[in-house]
């Protein structure tokens, strides 16, 4: 299975601040990389797909990169919806694998 | 706006069989892969498997022994039974729509519902 690290784990940040997360793969994935953010009681919600690509309606202030096993979420600037928990997911080869979550609380 | 719902026990006995339905509205059954994923209390996300609406069928390798992921397109749904459950699985289990970019990500997630393994 391809194992899939976030960093870091959590994280403590102002609304207004810049926010990258990042997450590596245990072994190259090509761009089939996503980020999805859960807060509690809901469902998660896709944010980027394909490493960078925007998921329809979700604001400009998302936006990732990477490619090969590295790659990062930014959140230009913090708004106070976006404290939550953050998850990568790899869908390069079955079993699909997500990283361990990255809790953004508010400072 | 596609909506996904999951229906089931929300406790199950050691060894029984854990089932599971999720209810599409707002969109068709068709033409997607429909997936199963969960989180244990406390732990990350676990994709479980997915199923295509014609039927085929992709598990994970540390369940698959124990899953099985079925469709009914005449009722807009599909279910996950897991057999011989045990406390480890327990956890919340979500039902999501695999997006059609060709790059498999889940663009639509159920609320996901509690399913406690316990005598």
């Amino acid at each position: 299975d391809i194992q899939m690290t976030q960093s870091p784990s959590s994280l403590s940040a102002s609304v207004g601040d810049r926010v990258t997360i990042t997450c590596r793969a245990s072994q190259s994935i090509s761009n089939y990389l996503n980020w999805y953010q859960h807060k509690p009681g809901k469902a998660p919600k896709l944010l980027i797909y394909v490493a960078s690509s925007l998921q329809s309606g979700v604001p400009s202030r998302f936006s990732g990169s990477g490619s090969g096993t590295d790659f990062t979420l930014t959140i230009s600037s913090l708004q106070p919806e976006d404290f939550a928990t953050y998850y990568c997911q790899q869908s390069y080869s079955t079993p699909y694998t997500f990283g361990q979550g990255t809790k953004l609380e508010i400072k | 706006q596609v909506q996904l719902q999951e229906s089931g026990p929300g406790l199950v006995k050691p060894s029984e069989t854990l089932s599971l339905t999720c209810t599409v509205s707002g969109g068709s059954i068709s033409s997607y892969y429909w997936s199963w994923i969960r989180q244990p209390p406390g732990k990350g996300l676990e994709w479980i498997g997915y199923i295509y609406y014609s039927g085929s069928t992709s598990y994970n390798p540390s369940l698959k022994s124990r899953v099985t992921i079925s469709v009914d397109t005449s009722k807009n749904q599909f279910s996950l039974k897991l057999t011989s459950v045990t406390a480890a699985d327990t956890a919340v289990y979500y039902c999501a729509r695999v997006g059609r970019s060709g790059y498999d990500e889940v663009d639509y997630w159920g609320q996901g519902t509690l399913v406690t393994v316990s005598s």
